[in-house]
């Protein structure tokens, strides 16, 4: 079956210091990853995905994602965290004819001043 | 990228009636649209994925008779949820995608239900 765990539900980071956001799969086939954020009340921004080539996807607002296979992973990273990414981080897999997504249950950034 | 728009962006309705939900997307066809239900603080449930002209496949444990979902051109889909309940008060988002290319998301709507 497919399923997308994010381990870390909440995440406190103080401003300028790296970040590291976990996401594991499970899916049958290689699939679409990708990396999205959502602001209160807000919809979904996509940040990064990956569909082939090189595994290290480079995303908006500095954000970058690397696909690990053996893993089955696909953690997002900043190295240096500005008071505006806080807000709620979700990992998504998707089918390569993008019939259908799967949604961690997302990872709250909170980050100190 | 592309725009996918959802009206309204929120919306109150008394428990017993019907909302409707629109999905548009603006500059492109999209053959495929889905929609997600999210509770407060968790993530995003696939409810539905429909194909344009045909009617919508429903994820396990969706009501097919309580969240109608049309999509009768390549533009526009729609959700209605019939006979509202305080329980059905959610957050809930489309996305919409071209054959073969990736989906964008809608800005959501929050359904409360009073």
């Amino acid at each position: 079956a497919q399923s997308v765990t994010q381990p870390d539900i909440h995440i406190t980071v103080s401003e300028g210091a790296s970040l590291e956001l976990r996401c594991n799969y499970s899916y049958g086939a290689t699939p679409y990853l990708f990396w999205y954020v959502q602001s209160p009340g807000q919809g979904l921004q996509l940040l990064l995905k990956y569909f082939s080539g090189d595994t290290l996807v480079q995303g908006i607002k500095g954000f970058e994602a690397e696909f690990k296979r053996s893993q089955s992973s696909f953690n997002l990273r900043k190295p240096s965290v500005h008071w505006s990414d806080a807000a709620e981080y979700f990992c998504a897999v998707g089918a390569r004819n993008f019939n259908k997504f799967y949604f961690g249950s997302g990872t709250k950034l909170n980050v100190k001043p | 990228g592309a725009v996918v728009s959802q009206h309204p962006s929120w919306v109150i309705c008394k428990s017993g009636t019907s909302v409707k939900i629109e999905c548009r997307s603006l500059d492109f066809q999209a053959t495929t649209m889905f929609w997600y239900r999210q509770f407060p603080k968790q993530s995003l449930m696939l409810m539905a994925t429909s194909n344009e002209g045909s009617k919508a496949t429903y994820e396990q444990g969706v009501e097919k008779d309580k969240f109608l979902i049309n999509h009768a051109s390549l533009t526009l889909s729609t959700l209605t949820v019939t006979s509202a309940h305080p329980e059905d008060s959610s957050f809930y988002i489309c996305s919409a995608s071209k054959r073969g290319a990736e989906a964008f998301f809608g800005q959501g709507t929050r359904l409360t239900v009073v």
